[in-house]
């Protein structure tokens, strides 16, 4: 079946743009996260949802960053007012729950702030 | 803070050898993760240990958990050339829910 799907799988932004980066998780798949990941080290956790509701944003790195999953299915991560040190890969996963423990992760989309 | 640790962050290896990769973690819970990352590639799931004790094998790797050592290790078993890649350690801990917490990764380089 088909995994985690993200777009764009690239995006390029001048500074002080807002971008949104899209998540279209595995099918009936409850819980979705997401992650940043630098060059050469392991994702960082940003937020995570169960349905529609936002279950834990304590990674978010500041108020620019928010998260949504209004049916509780595709989810939109966008960064307002893009600044050179959001350039990274951004990861979405998702798992069956989130008592479900594996979490499959999408291509990421890479971001890119000039 | 949840700390997860690797090491070593980088090894290369000649084909046929045997070599153990170490995770050491600072929290108390039982779950632990094994993930293999492509250059270029998404995060695949290799191993995913439940419980102290858990050993899991396929093919030439091999994954246990200690949760009192706070230790997994992902043993590689004469190596080739495609178990070249990162391998990342995850955990999530018992106050942080699901969210996962990352090594720095292991880069494996097997040589012919």
């Amino acid at each position: 079946g088909a995994g985690v799907s993200q777009s764009p799988r690239y995006k390029v932004t001048k500074r002080g743009q807002d971008v949104a980066l899209r998540c279209d998780p595995i099918s009936g798949h409850v819980s979705l996260y997401w992650y940043r990941q630098a060059l050469g080290q392991g994702p960082e956790f940003l937020t995570y949802f169960n349905y529609e509701a936002q279950q834990d944003k304590s990674g978010l790195p500041n108020d620019r960053f928010s998260a949504e999953r209004p049916e509780g299915s595709i989810s939109t991560l966008t960064i307002q007012r893009t600044e050179q040190r959001d350039s990274a890969m951004y990861r979405c996963a998702s798992s069956l729950t989130d008592l479900q423990y594996e979490q499959y992760f999408g291509p990421g989309t890479r971001l890119t702030v000039t | 803070e949840l700390k997860v640790e690797q090491n070593p962050l980088f090894l290369s290896m000649q084909e046929g050898k045997n070599y153990t990769i170490y995770c050491n973690y600072s929290t108390t819970s039982d779950r632990l993760y094994w993930y293999r990352q492509d250059p270029g590639k998404s995060l695949e799931s290799l191993f995913v240990l439940l419980s102290n004790g858990a050993v899991k094998q396929e093919g030439r790797l091999m994954a246990s958990l200690d949760t009192k050592a706070r230790l997994s290790t992902l043993h590689i078993t004469a190596a080739v050339h495609d178990l070249s890649a990162t391998y990342f350690c995850a955990v999530d801990g018992e106050t942080s829910g699901s969210r996962l917490t990352f090594g720095e990764g292991t880069q494996l380089t097997v040589n012919p």
